[in-house]
């Protein structure tokens, strides 16, 4: 089984639209994430969630709005898509205590067009 | 602040040894260590916390020093499928939840 399962794998849309990307996992932790990874590859963190309440938020559009309908999901909501969105979106788990590593899934491909 | 990492692309021969560093201009309670294969997830290899230890993962260890504020990242003897970037996650404090990534290194292991 998958831990962290994100879908979907690939997305393409128009500028302006509004797209959803789900994440799940099954591990039992109580701490989530969104990163967005740009062509430069730079990994950049754009929310955590602990036990539904949202703990970091580095500068992100409002456009961009994360979902936590329990504690095993964070969906990631972006209005109004910009060109400059496009990018490779990473969900990741962890417990939240100290000296725990983060485990992430395999990635959403965002191209705005 | 995004720690920075040194070199930015690496290139060496099966067998060979690396190193690979990170650095930050802020204090430093921990430094997490990912490998992201090209189309693939960032998976984790270590975590090290501030106290100077040293870690080892195969043959991949690491060390930090927080007086430095730097870690280093050690691949010995590496194998094609060492191969990859390798991230440092620096934090002010042990959770993943507060980690700041650095602009990787590209590993690449020829045969």
């Amino acid at each position: 089984d998958t831990a962290v399962s994100q879908t979907p794998k690939y997305l393409v849309t128009q500028m302006g639209n509004d797209k959803s990307i789900k994440c799940e996992q099954n591990l039992g932790h109580d701490t989530m994430y969104w990163y967005k990874q740009d062509s430069k590859k730079f990994l950049k963190i754009m929310f955590s969630y602990n036990n539904k309440e949202l703990i970091i938020n580095e500068t992100v559009p409002n456009r961009f709005s994360p979902k936590s309908p329990d504690k095993a999901h964070l969906n990631l909501h972006i209005n109004s898509l910009e060109l400059g969105d496009s990018a490779v979106y990473f969900c990741a788990s962890s417990l939240g205590q100290k000296n725990t590593e983060a485990f992430f899934g395999q990635g959403t491909r965002l191209t705005v067009v | 602040q995004q720690p920075v990492q040194s070199p930015q692309a690496v290139i060496l021969r099966e067998g060979e040894d690396a190193v690979i560093n990170c650095s930050s201009s802020k204090a430093l309670y921990s430094v997490h260590w990912y490998r992201q294969k090209h189309g693939e997830a960032p998976v984790f290899l270590m975590i090290l916390l501030k106290g100077g230890e040293q870690k080892g993962h195969d043959k991949i260890s690491a060390s930090f020093n927080e007086k430095k504020q730097q870690s280093s990242l050690y691949l010995t003897a590496s194998q094609l499928s060492y191969s990859g970037t390798y991230f440092c996650g620096t934090g002010n404090s042990g959770s993943a939840r507060q980690l700041t990534f650095g602009s990787g290194t590209q590993l690449t292991v020829l045969p």
